[in-house]
């Protein structure tokens, strides 16, 4: 357990559906973070969160949309996905940006 | 930004020191030096950081000479339970988005 949870941890969806992936942090930490990890790739950043401002968003599909209501969740809303979308979702949290990162577990999204 | 190159995958047994090596020639003068391990279908979890000589602590070793252009992590006595990728990151002005993550090395634990 790092303290970092992430619901749900499988998702299947059509490509017109809309669902929303959750991040909750119990560590107290600042700054949060959506990467994506697809099969054999590296982790890619999509989004950073700090003191509930974006401050990175690396040229990520409008597909994908951040939403960080509170310090402590992280929401990554999708809408209208492709199939190469397929992917592990992985959220991180720190006490800063330049601080150590704790993951969480990851949501696996599978797009049909 | 500074890039890693790490091997692809090792090899070995239940018992064993296994020591990785990432080679970073362009890290800069702030740059400093992370290593996290991932299990399959979970996230990466940090392990160790550094930014010269040597750290020690309670799961691993890294070693870095003077000339910072590589890092060697060394985990002593191996277990089944460390097959993972482990990953080297290499910090560009000290700030988490500024990170490139490669494909990190494949370590399989034999028993």
């Amino acid at each position: 357990e790092t303290g970092v949870t992430q619901t749900p941890r499988h998702l299947v969806m059509g490509m017109t559906n809309k669902k929303s992936l959750k991040c909750e942090q119990h560590l107290g930490h600042n700054a949060m973070y959506w990467y994506k990890q697809s099969a054999k790739k590296p982790l890619e950043l999509m989004f950073v969160y700090s003191l509930e401002e974006r401050v990175e968003n690396n040229s990520v599909p409008s597909r994908f949309s951040p939403e960080c209501p509170n310090s402590s969740h992280l929401f990554l809303h999708l809408h209208t996905l492709q199939p190469e979308d397929s992917a592990l979702y992985l959220c991180a949290s720190s006490p800063g940006t330049t601080d150590t990162q704790y993951f969480g577990p990851g949501t696996r999204l599978t797009v049909l | 930004l500074a890039k890693t190159t790490q091997p692809i995958s090792m090899d070995s047994y239940e018992g064993q020191e296994v020591n990785i090596t990432c080679s970073h020639n362009n890290i800069a003068t702030n740059d400093y030096i992370t290593w996290y391990q991932q299990f399959p279908s979970q996230g990466p979890r940090f392990i160790i950081q550094g930014y010269k000589t040597k750290v020690t602590n309670e799961v691993a070793s890294l070693f870095i000479p003077a000339d910072r252009k590589s890092s060697t992590l060394s985990l002593p006595r191996v277990s089944l339970s460390d097959t993972a990728v482990y990953y080297c990151l290499v910090g560009e002005s000290n700030s988490n988005y500024q990170l490139i993550w490669g494909a990190g090395t494949k370590l399989i634990i034999k028993p």
